[in-house]
């Protein structure tokens, strides 16, 4: 079956330093790719997300390109502040599907 | 506006008590969900209605008890809930299949706390 699986956290940076947050998925079928943030105490948002193989997904610095021949989906961010902090889940929704399969999470903080 | 609104935002409830959550989707979806997330614990689904029928319960406690009346409501019954079931509720709801790169939508969750 589908599935996610991200890097272990926390991953802790200060800011301004450049964020990766690793993300591969294994898929039957050619799955839509998202990454979702989570602010604390509150629901998980969209962030970026990409529908097929070499599009890049981008939004507030953040970016993701989708590699199918390494069926990877890695988040990334050039000069990274406090307010990123946050969770970020990885996941996938194969094309005609339901289900959205989300990997584990990944707790981020920035300290200043 | 997420599109999706959940309430109350909060909730402190004793373990006799018995209290609704209430989520409203805006969006047009014909796919509504529950999950439950706990701390260090991944997201849990806990139950889907599509066109507000229920298709999936993943062998959630008979304590919790969904209702979807209509397509755009979703709410979740709760009745002598244990200290562990405290955590954050989040509804969500989605087009029933995948088009065009679309996600799910999910509110800002219920905080519930079981005393």
């Amino acid at each position: 079956g589908d599935s996610v699986t991200q890097m272990e956290g926390p991953v802790t940076l200060s800011e301004e330093a450049f964020l990766t947050i690793n993300c591969t998925y294994t898929a039957t079928g050619y799955p839509s790719l998202f990454w979702y943030v989570q602010y604390p105490g509150e629901g998980l948002q969209l962030l970026l997300k990409a529908t097929k193989a070499d599009d890049k997904g981008s939004n507030k610095g953040f970016e993701a390109t989708y590699r199918k021949e390494t069926t990877s989906f890695h988040l990334e961010k050039g000069s990274v502040q406090v307010s990123d902090s946050a969770v970020y889940f990885c996941a996938l929704r194969d094309q005609g599907a339901q289900k959205l399969v989300f990997g584990q999470g990944t707790r981020l903080t920035i300290n200043p | 506006e997420t599109g999706v609104t959940q309430t109350p935002r909060h909730l402190v409830m004793g373990m006799t008590n018995k209290k609704s959550l209430k989520c409203e989707q805006h969006l047009g979806h014909n796919a509504m969900y529950w999950y439950k997330q706990s701390a260090k614990k991944p997201l849990e689904l806990m139950f889907v209605y599509n066109f507000k029928e229920q298709t999936e319960n993943n062998s959630v406690p008979s304590r919790f008890s969904p209702e979807c009346p209509n397509s755009s409501h979703l709410f979740l019954h709760l009745h002598t809930l244990q200290p562990e079931d405290s955590a954050l509720y989040l509804c969500a709801s989605s087009q029933l299949a995948e088009t065009g790169g679309s996600g799910y939508t999910f509110g800002s969750g219920t905080r519930l706390t079981v005393v």
